[in-house]
């Protein structure tokens, strides 16, 4: 079965960085996209950016050009966003989301991780 | 940049009637291939969310029958033939045409009566 599971809840202060995870499982993932996306509280979803698993090709949100950062590690089955200069406004619950190319859409999802930014 | 709007933003049900939401894009969101780079998604309280409906009108894998997608070009609708109360939540449009920027709708609240 297709899974995708991310890292825990995290608090940190105004400045800061984060990094989540997305553990991937069940399907070939270097055949799909990975894909980031955020819901602040009351707004709609907003996509951050995506990596090609098996090149490490990305491709991010004007947006939030120079403060995100997509990896993976391949034989981890992981894919990672790193959000830098941390502000209140970054607080959200973060997705990965797996792009399925036949449909044009987000079949698989994670849990979300939730991460407040507060001093 | 193409925006995602949709109406009603919230729209309570009685169980076994129908519902309908719309989408709009300021766009159209019809390939060249033929199909139209729109889905549907449904956000369950506490849950992240799931894919209902993807190019315009093909159910996901385990979707019921009662969801249904039409539309082409600009307008879209989502249909539920006779709303349950596991239907409850919000639902949200995305368009994957214009790439890298996935847009989504600001999302359509659905409750029980």
């Amino acid at each position: 079965q297709v899974h995708l599971v991310q890292s825990g809840a995290e608090v940190k202060k105004p400045g800061a960085s984060m990094k989540v995870s997305c553990r991937a499982s069940g399907y070939t993932f270097t055949r799909s996209p990975m894909h980031w996306l955020r819901q602040a509280p009351g707004q709609r979803l907003e996509w951050m950016g995506w990596i090609n698993f098996g090149n490490g090709n990305t491709k991010y949100s004007q947006k939030f050009q120079g403060r995100v950062t997509i990896t993976r590690d391949t034989f981890a089955n992981t894919a990672y966003i790193e959000v830098s200069t941390l502000r209140s406004e970054d607080t959200a619950v973060y997705y990965c989301a797996r792009y399925y190319g036949e449909y044009e859409a987000y079949d698989i999802w994670g849990q979300g991780t939730i991460v407040t930014v507060s001093s | 940049d193409i925006v995602m709007t949709q109406s009603p933003l919230s729209l309570p049900v009685t169980p076994g009637e129908p519902a309908s939401i719309s989408c709009r894009s300021t766009q159209s969101l019809l390939h060249s291939n033929g199909y139209n780079y729109l889905s549907w998604y449904l956000q369950k309280p506490g849950q992240s969310p799931q894919l209902l409906i993807y190019l315009g009108s093909n159910r996901a894998s385990g979707v019921p029958d009662r969801f249904s997608g039409s539309g082409s070009g600009t307008d879209f609708t989502l249909k539920i033939s006779r709303v349950e109360a596991e239907d409850v939540g919000v639902y949200y449009c995305m368009q994957a045409l214009q790439t890298p920027l996935f847009a989504f709708g600001p999302g359509t609240k659905l409750d029980i009566k």
